[in-house]
């Protein structure tokens, strides 16, 4: 089983500040299989990013993937207000699609 | 509009049995995998279980195999999750989550429904 292990847990930023998210996997992600997803209270996750750097279908730009083998990360340009809420990678390429612990941005 | 609308959540003792089902509606059902995905209360996604278009391919995380069977009947445009011997950690909303057009089953997912609540308390 591929371990995701997401850092930093929780990351404290003010509305106009760069985050950046960072994803380890155990072992490399076959074909960049690795996705983000973005959570809300209270919401199921949404898709933002997949194939470690494809936005879904109407993600704005300021979200953007990066990474291949074991290190992946998500990049939000700019902060807005709606972003803060908590973030989880996933890896999809192998017969068990395993999540990391998450990642919670919150307003400082 | 793709719908996925999770049902049959409820309190369970533990060593019990529950049903899941996900209606879907608004795409061709028998043209995507499907996946279960828990969260139990406050804490992080759990991937469960996978299922292909066809039924062809099935995976299951291994805290819940040989407990757990997924399956679908694509004519009903429905995915189910039998859980049988129940345990406390096992308690959590289970979502239904599709895959996106692609070659692997196991993600990513771009359309999941809002969750059924499962209790496993004496």
């Amino acid at each position: 089983e591929i371990v995701l292990t997401q850092s930093p847990g929780t990351l404290s930023l003010s509305p106009g500040e760069r985050a950046t998210l960072s994803c380890r996997a155990s072992q490399s992600v076959s074909s960049s299989y690795l996705a983000w997803y973005q959570q809300k209270p209270g919401q199921a996750p949404r898709l933002l990013i997949y194939g470690a750097s494809s936005r879904a279908t109407g993600i704005p730009d300021r979200f953007s993937g990066s990474g291949s083998g074991t290190d992946f990360t998500l990049t939000i340009s700019r902060l807005e207000p709606e972003d803060f809420a908590v973030y989880y990678c996933q890896q999809y390429g192998s017969s068990q699609g395993t999540f990391g612990g998450g990642t919670k941005v919150e307003i400082k | 509009e793709v719908q996925l609308v999770e049902s049959g959540g409820g309190l369970v003792k533990p060593g019990g049995s529950l049903r899941l089902s996900c209606a879907a509606s608004g795409f061709t059902f028998s043209s995507y995998s499907m996946n279960w995905v828990r969260q139990a209360p406050g804490k992080g996604l759990e991937w469960v279980s996978s299922i292909s278009s066809s039924s062809s391919y099935i995976y299951y995380a291994d805290s819940v195999k040989g407990r757990f069977t997924i399956s679908r009947d694509n004519a009903k445009n429905s995915l189910y999750l039998q859980m049988n011997s129940l345990r406390a950690e096992d308690t959590a909303v289970y979502y239904c989550a599709r895959v996106a057009e692609g070659i692997v089953a196991t993600g990513p997912f771009d359309y999941w429904g809002q969750g059924t609540l499962v209790t496993v308390s004496s």
